[in-house]
């Protein structure tokens, strides 16, 4: 069965430090990735996706992402973080067939120091 | 502009009442999806729809029911079944057809708070 794995809960860096959220995830085939981001009390928000393709993906707010199939993962970074990055963020993968569905992560909470 | 909207932002409940949660899609989407989203549990999907009058049950449909009689809607009944309903709960919606990411790409609506009192 599809899983994904985020396995940091809680992650604080400076503001202006790089930034870099782990996913490990568990699918049979070439799968469908996506990270996406949400404020408190908010919906989540699409920061990028990985379909095919070149490996490293860029999306909004200066994020990218770096798929490497050796090592099941889709890590998400950022060069420089800035106070407004602060939020929770999850990775997903597309569970195949039809339905379309999303398998996420628990999520990865990003604090940052001023 | 298009997008999808949640009604109520807040909701309370009363023990045993069954409570209907709004959810309204524009983007001309196919498919929708009810998550719930507990502190620390990620999303975990209730139901979904990939067309109207078609809908199946997700991971944690016991106490829940859904209906989908048009294309924009997919209401939420949290009945007085659901044990533990005090939750976030989000809806999305998805373009079906054609291949890759984007066919996949769920677009999420800003959630609905439900606290039992």
């Amino acid at each position: 069965a599809q899983s994904v794995t985020q396995p940091d809960i809680h992650i604080t860096v400076s503001e202006g430090a790089s930034l870099e959220l782990r996913c490990n995830y568990s699918y049979g085939a070439t799968p469908y990735l996506f990270w996406y981001v949400q404020s408190p009390g908010q919906g989540l928000q699409l920061l990028l996706k990985y379909f095919s393709g070149d490996t490293l993906v860029q999306g909004i707010k200066g994020f990218e992402a770096e798929f490497k199939r050796s090592q099941s993962s889709f890590n998400l970074r950022k060069p420089s973080v800035h106070w407004s990055d602060a939020a929770e963020y999850f990775c997903a993968v597309g569970a195949g067939g039809s339905q379309g569905n999303l398998i996420f992560g628990k999520g990865t909470k990003l604090s940052v120091k001023p | 502009d298009g997008g999808i909207t949640q009604s109520p932002k807040y909701l309370f409940r009363k023990e045993g009442q069954n409570v209907t949660l709004s959810c309204e899609q524009n983007l001309n989407h196919d498919a929708m999806y009810w998550y719930r989203q507990d502190p620390g549990q990620g999303l975990r999907l209730i139901y979904y729809s990939q067309i109207v009058n078609d809908f199946q049950k997700g991971d944690i449909a016991e106490g829940y029911s859904v209906s989908r009689e048009k294309k924009e809607s997919f209401p939420l009944t949290v009945t007085s079944a659901q044990k533990n309903p005090t939750a976030f709960y989000l809806c999305a919606s998805r373009r079906r057809g054609g291949g890759g990411a984007s066919s996949n790409e769920q677009f999420f609506g800003p959630g609905t708070r439900l606290t039992v009192l």
